[in-house]
């Protein structure tokens, strides 16, 4: 299995700041790289797709980028709704894996 | 609009058989495969398989052995077995649609907690 890992696990961020999330994959997969939002008690909610499309509805303060290995998710400017769990997950190659999640919280 | 909602029993003993069935409304049934996805706190979010509406399915290797999943396309629903539970099946279990061919989960349903408890 492709193995995905996070960093950071936890970022701790204010209202109105940049901030980035990695995500690397234990082998290449081009850019077939999805990111999701997950906040408590709700389904993930997919943000971008093939590393750096923005999915449809989503604010354009998000931003994916990375081909290969490395990816990364960024947010422009953090809003109060941003406070939630991200994931990363690969659909390159079955079974599909997932990041072990990165939570933002407030500072 | 595509929705998917998904019934099933929320408590089961160890060496039970989990029992997951997901209704889809709205858009195509066919041209997609219809994934089962779980995530429990000790193993995060796992994939767990797919079916399209021919019945064509894939598996994780990891789960294989004790996972089926299956289709009704005349009810539009697919569902989820999973023999021999034991407590590390215990999870919140979401039913889940690409929304375009190929590409990831993008309707999910609201997801179920199985617990898995003597």
């Amino acid at each position: 299995d492709i193995q995905m890992t996070q960093s950071p696990s936890t970022l701790s961020a204010s209202v109105g700041d940049r901030i980035t999330i990695t995500c690397r994959a234990s082998q290449s997969i081009s850019t077939w790289l999805a990111w999701y939002q997950q906040k408590p008690g709700k389904a993930p909610k997919l943000l971008i797709y093939k590393a750096s499309s923005l999915e449809s509805a989503v604010p354009s303060r998000f931003s994916g980028s990375g081909s290969g290995t490395e990816f990364t998710l960024t947010i422009s400017s953090l809003q109060p709704d941003d406070f939630a769990t991200y994931y990363c997950q690969q659909y390159n190659t079955f079974p599909w894996t997932f990041g072990q999640g990165s939570k933002v919280e407030i500072k | 609009q595509v929705q998917l909602q998904q019934w099933g029993a929320g408590l089961l003993k160890p060496s039970e058989t989990l029992s997951l069935t997901c209704a889809v409304y709205g858009g195509s049934f066919s041209g997609h495969f219809w994934n089962w996805i779980r995530q429990s706190p000790g193993k995060g979010l796992e994939w767990i398989g797919d079916i399209n509406h021919s019945g064509s399915t894939k598996y994780n290797p990891s789960l294989k052995s004790r996972v089926t999943i299956s289709v009704d396309t005349s009810k539009n629903q697919f569902s989820l077995k999973v023999i021999s539970v034991t407590a590390a099946d215990t999870a919140v279990y979401y039913c889940a649609r690409p929304r375009v061919p190929q590409g990831p989960a993008g309707y999910w349903g609201q997801g179920i907690l199985v617990t898995v408890s003597s």
